[in-house]
């Protein structure tokens, strides 16, 4: 699977809407852009996935680049409960449920 | 959507004991599941994935009789800590494929070795 590269922190003031890069230089066609985040001592959520087009779900919308060596995770309007570590994994959907999870970005959102 | 369940939540032992930890898919069959686990600060960590009706496989570095996995059915998967040491305490994660493709987690099981 292909790494990823995520700054390890940001904040975001409450209300804002909050804009979390990764890098992907090395995607393969195949592979889809999944997002996670982990707020503090639960299990990480499933946030939303993409291939090549944007994506919008009730959470967050994801905006993949034409090249697809990135894309950017966009809370829309971030609440304090938004904060929490978001991780960004590439993988080929045919390649069974194993995910590897690099260091992520800690998002700080402040009032 | 699909869920994951964990149990249990918290669990503190004694130096030497063994702790059972549960995951279960609570509305799809999941014939493979993941076993993570977490230190503080830092990111999750594979062991493991455990297998429906035959044996799980183990990352390296991760001892199996130790860590002992059990995948006796198609919505439950088991990670037992044998013999279970301080440095054993952690946040221990499993996961499953459920509908759509998408992994989902569980809650997450605190472990802590007293």
């Amino acid at each position: 699977d292909a790494k990823t590269t995520q700054p390890p922190s940001m904040d975001c003031a409450e209300g804002r809407a909050a804009n979390l890069p990764c890098n992907h230089s090395t995607i393969s066609g195949n592979e889809y852009v999944y997002w996670y985040r982990q707020i503090h001592s639960q299990g990480p959520q499933y946030i939303i996935h993409g291939l090549k087009n944007n994506e919008t779900n009730e959470m967050a919308s994801l905006i993949i680049t034409e090249d697809r060596k990135s894309s950017t995770l966009i809370l829309p309007h971030a609440t304090l409960r938004d904060t929490a570590v978001y991780y960004c994994i590439v993988i080929t959907k045919d390649a069974g449920n194993m995910l590897t999870f690099g260091g992520g970005t800690r998002l700080m959102v402040k009032p | 959507g699909a869920v994951v369940s964990q149990h249990p939540s918290w669990v503190i032992c004694k130096s030497g004991t063994s702790v059972k930890i549960e995951c279960r898919s609570l509305d799809f069959q999941a014939t493979t599941m993941f076993w993570y686990r977490q230190f503080p600060k830092q990111s999750l960590m594979l062991m493991a994935t455990s297998n429906e009706g035959s044996k799980a496989t183990y990352e390296q570095g991760v001892e199996k009789d130790k860590f002992l996995i059990n995948h006796a059915s198609l919505t439950l998967s088991t990670l037992t800590v044998t013999s279970a040491h301080p440095e054993d305490s952690s946040f221990y994660i499993c996961s499953a494929k459920g509908g759509g493709n998408t992994i989902y987690f569980g809650e997450g099981s605190w472990l802590t070795v007293v």
